[in-house]
């Protein structure tokens, strides 16, 4: 229905290793951007991308990265994971001269 | 001191009653402004943008107070479906990606 679509939607890792989340956007949405949700917390910026460049990043650090793709599409890499990387990672993608943010569905990560 | 602070609640609201929250924000540059609706376990969705002026949205009124930096929703004749966390979100720019959230009012609507 937003357009977004992310992968996977859920996912169990052991500390240490290292996670791809994905992410695919509507055609034309050239802005996405990465947040983390712990639970009971509102979503943390992560960084955001434009035309395959990054152009903003919040309070994470560099074991988190990213990349954008020509067709829209996305990944967010996390290594080295942590306990409290435990979240659920939301995608969000904007195009043109809209204003309107969409979300995907999120992937939900659980670190053991 | 957080970008956006919301009081998490839970509110729990008679169904057909009104009950309204504020949030507060720090960036005084902020220039865009939206309440975000997120049912349990599931993505935000957009509820509504708030304009200086006020504006509402059927059963929904959003206001804003540059001067004092807050944000108010207001819910009237709440439904049992109007149960959810409420996010209030302000991006320091129009069209920007990087949004802020606060951590949400949690509203449970009670038969």
């Amino acid at each position: 229905e937003t357009g977004v679509t992310q992968s996977p939607t859920h996912l169990i890792k052991t500390r240490g290793q290292q996670v791809t989340l994905r992410c695919s956007s509507q055609s034309g949405h050239n802005t996405v951007s990465w947040y983390q949700q712990a639970l009971g917390q509102g979503p943390q910026f992560i960084f955001q991308y434009y035309r395959e460049e990054e152009n903003g990043r919040g309070n994470f650090p560099p074991r988190f990265s990213g990349l954008q793709f020509p067709n829209y599409s996305s990944e967010l890499n996390v290594n080295a994971l942590e306990l409290d990387d435990s979240a659920l990672y939301l995608c969000a993608s904007r195009g043109g001269t809209g204003n309107t943010i969409y979300f995907g569905e999120g992937s939900w990560l659980t670190v053991v | 001191r957080k970008e956006v602070e919301q009081d998490p609640g839970p509110f729990n609201v008679p169904e057909g009653a009104t009950v309204a929250f504020n949030c507060t924000y720090s960036n005084s540059a902020s220039q865009s402004f939206f309440w975000y609706r997120q049912d349990c376990r599931k993505e935000p969705k957009l509820l509504m943008s708030v304009y200086s002026s006020g504006n509402e949205d059927g059963r929904f009124t959003a206001q804003l107070n540059r001067a004092s930096q807050y944000i108010s929703l207001l819910i009237r004749d709440s439904k049992l479906s109007d149960s959810a966390t409420y996010l209030c979100v302000v991006s320091a720019y129009y069209g920007n990606n990087r949004l802020a959230f606060g951590k949400g009012n949690q509203v449970v609507v009670i038969p």
